[in-house]
């Protein structure tokens, strides 16, 4: 069965980059069928899309992060990326990864546990 | 961005009783509207999408229905393991946006 598990610091500094990666178990990152995607959900609070990718490194991005955002993938890994520039409290919150089906209706059908990133000095 | 907006933001019931929860967009969306549940500390799960095709594995006491703007959950008897928060998301364009949650809690 398919998984997906996120890795990274849980803790970053105002001003650096917050990175994470997503490591996909049980099938290939490769797949023509899905997309794969970052969210984030501040404590307590709403999920927000930050941006998704595609096997062949085709990304869409919120524009409200499009600025600070980069999603790369690592095939040979099985595994995507997130890297958030220049990070604020703003940006503490739970980053989820996921995966989208290929169609019209885009919803995220496979999620991992989430990770925690909190952004202080 | 497109808006989504629920109602109510939380709600008591009982077990076995039958809710519904609204979700409405700042414009039409077609019918791309996905909802989730989440538990306490748990990743979202998906319940709906295309606003009413039941994802596999999903109770069929979970339904959804809408079109355009307006949208309903509906939980047809509310079980113990449904007590959670509920999303609605839009997929109809660019970015993909949330609505803000509904809480669901025992009476």
């Amino acid at each position: 069965q398919l998984q997906l598990q996120e890795s990274g610091p849980g803790l970053v500094k105002p001003s650096e980059t917050l990175s994470l990666a997503c490591t996909v178990s049980g099938g290939s990152i490769s797949s023509p069928n899905y997309y794969w995607g970052w969210i984030r959900q501040p404590p307590g609070k709403g999920l927000e899309w930050i941006g998704s990718i595609y096997y062949s490194g085709s990304t869409h991005y919120n524009p409200s992060l499009k600025s600070r955002v980069t999603i790369s993938i690592d095939t040979s890994k099985n595994q995507f990326s997130l890297r958030l520039s220049s990070v604020t409290a703003a940006d503490t919150a739970i980053y989820y990864c996921a995966r989208l089906p290929r169609v019209s209706e885009w919803y995220f059908d496979l999620w991992g546990r989430g990770t925690l990133v909190t952004v202080s000095s | 961005d497109i808006q989504m907006t629920q109602s109510p933001s939380s709600l008591s019931a009982s077990v076995g009783d039958r809710i519904t929860i609204t979700c409405r967009a700042s414009q039409s969306i077609s019918i791309y509207l996905n909802w989730y549940q989440q538990k306490p500390g748990k990743a979202p799960k998906l319940l709906i999408y295309g606003a009413s095709s039941l994802q596999s594995g999903v109770p069929s006491r979970f339904s959804g229905s809408g079109s355009g703007t307006d949208f309903t959950l509906t939980i047809g008897s509310l079980q113990p393991e449904d007590f959670a928060t509920y999303f609605c998301q839009q997929s109809d364009s660019a970015p993909l946006t949330f609505g803000g949650g509904t809480k669901v809690e025992i009476k």
